[in-house]
């Protein structure tokens, strides 16, 4: 069965440090999603990607992070640096195409920040 | 502008049946999901409303009302293993809203 691949799936490390995340979709999915969940809180979409475009980041701390899908296939998050309040879980997800009324998503398992 | 509103805690029975609602306002709409996420995982699809009306699957279903922005996930029979976080999540343009979601806890 196919799934979303996330790497790493832990990752700690100190402040003022820059982290990377990466997240391969579904194969043949051309929206790809990353979400930020803090522990206990809902899903707060970062970035949106049509294909190698994005096509909403206006919830996305440009200061620190950055994001791209160079090859509209898979995805690569970096925060830099990262700080203390970035600690939460990070999810890719993807679906089959963006424009439509039906864009159910497939998560990954996600990466857990925690920032010391 | 969008606003999406949940329970943020819910505890019942096993064996028993429980209703999740989701209000929302939202500059649009094409559909709404329902997902499930255990602690720790990721969300999982559950249900997709786009008509009004209730979807049924299996122990599983949803309701939905456009005209009122209202929509409910209807729990039946309820095991331990539904003991999760519900999102509910409203779709326009290929983008997904998400809930802050509401935590069940079942019982014994």
């Amino acid at each position: 069965e196919a799934e979303v691949a996330q790497s790493p799936r832990y990752k700690i490390t100190e402040k003022s440090q820059a982290v990377a995340f990466w997240c391969d979709p579904i194969s043949g999915h051309a929206t790809l999603y990353w979400y930020r969940q803090i522990l206990g809180q809902g899903l707060e979409l970062l970035v949106q990607f049509q294909d190698e475009s994005v096509v909403d980041d206006s919830q996305l701390p440009k200061d620190r992070f950055s994001a791209e899908r160079l090859k509209g296939v898979d995805s690569t998050l970096k925060i830099q640096p990262a700080e203390l309040g970035d600690s939460a879980m990070y999810l890719c997800a993807s679906s089959l195409s963006g424009s439509g009324t039906y864009n159910e998503q497939f998560f990954g398992p996600g990466t857990r920040l925690t920032v010391l | 502008g969008q606003n999406i509103d949940q329970p943020t805690e819910m505890t019942a029975t096993e064996g028993a049946i429980v209703q999740i609602n989701c209000t929302y306002q939202t500059s649009g709409f094409n559909g709404l999901f329902w997902y499930q996420q255990h602690a720790g995982e990721a969300p999982t699809f559950l249900s997709y409303n786009v008509l009004d009306g209730l979807e049924e699957k299996g122990r599983f279903s949803s309701f939905l009302s456009r005209s009122k922005g209202y929509s409910y996930l209807l729990l039946k029979e309820l095991q331990m293993k539904d003991s999760a976080s519900y999102l509910c999540a409203v779709s326009l343009a290929g983008k997904s809203t998400f809930g802050d979601g509401t935590t069940l806890t079942v019982k014994p």
